[in-house]
């Protein structure tokens, strides 16, 4: 299936300051690249996706870009919140299309 | 509230043991996802259905099996629990059967085998 890597596994940052998550895939026919943030012992959440007709995609302090011949996306959260502390998961489909292949996930801490 | 429904919240039982977890996905989704997320780990794909068909398979255990009902409903089937069973299991529905459809995640089932 899909091989999704992310990094990094744990991240630090001062509250202000950006973060940012990068991730890399193996299918070269994956289109659709969602972002899940998950808070401690609740369900993960959608906050932003992209597909692969674009490059690029903000909402408000999120942002995700995609280089598809790099086959790699990330995760640009900028003027960082405590309440940003999560664990942020990448995804992406499989070779059948049909499911979700999540990262690793990524530990975001923001230091007030 | 993503409007996927996961009961119980929460499962204790003994190892050897069978249990069934069941998920209600959002009105009017047709694809319903099971994945595991043991402590401090990623989320693991287990298996999709679609419309009450099988549609994928990841790495699902032979212990475990899925079924999806007419009204859509799935249940999660794990059988001679083992301690490293233990972990919260999500459900996540979504109206198509393709990637490019959001999915929605239930609240999970914590599992916990002793």
């Amino acid at each position: 299936g899909e091989n999704v890597e992310q990094h990094p596994s744990t991240l630090s940052v001062q509250e202000g300051d950006s973060a940012v998550i990068k991730c890399t895939y193996s299918d070269s026919a994956s289109n659709y690249f969602p972002w899940y943030k998950q808070e401690l012992g609740k369900r993960p959440q959608l906050i932003i996706d992209i597909r692969s007709n674009v490059g690029e995609k903000k909402d408000q302090r999120i942002a995700v870009t995609l280089n598809k011949t790099a086959k790699h996306f990330s995760l640009h959260i900028t003027e960082t919140q405590p309440e940003d502390s999560a664990v942020y998961f990448c995804a992406a489909p499989g070779l059948a299309g049909n499911q979700f292949y999540f990262g690793t996930g990524t530990s975001l801490t923001v230091i007030p | 509230d993503s409007g996927v429904t996961q009961t119980p919240k929460h499962l204790i039982t003994a190892t050897g043991q069978r249990v069934t977890l069941r998920c209600s996905p959002r009105s009017g989704d047709l694809s319903v996802y099971w994945y595991q997320q043991s402590l401090d780990q990623g989320l693991q794909f287990l298996i999709q259905y679609y419309n009450g068909e099988e549609r994928a398979k990841g790495n699902i255990l032979e212990r475990f099996s899925a079924q999806q009902f007419p009204d859509l409903h799935s249940e999660l089937n794990l059988s001679s629990l083992e301690l490293g069973d233990s972990a919260l299991y999500f459900c996540a529905s979504s109206v198509a059967s393709g990637p490019r459809t959001e999915a929605f995640f239930g609240q999970g089932t914590r599992l916990t085998v002793v």
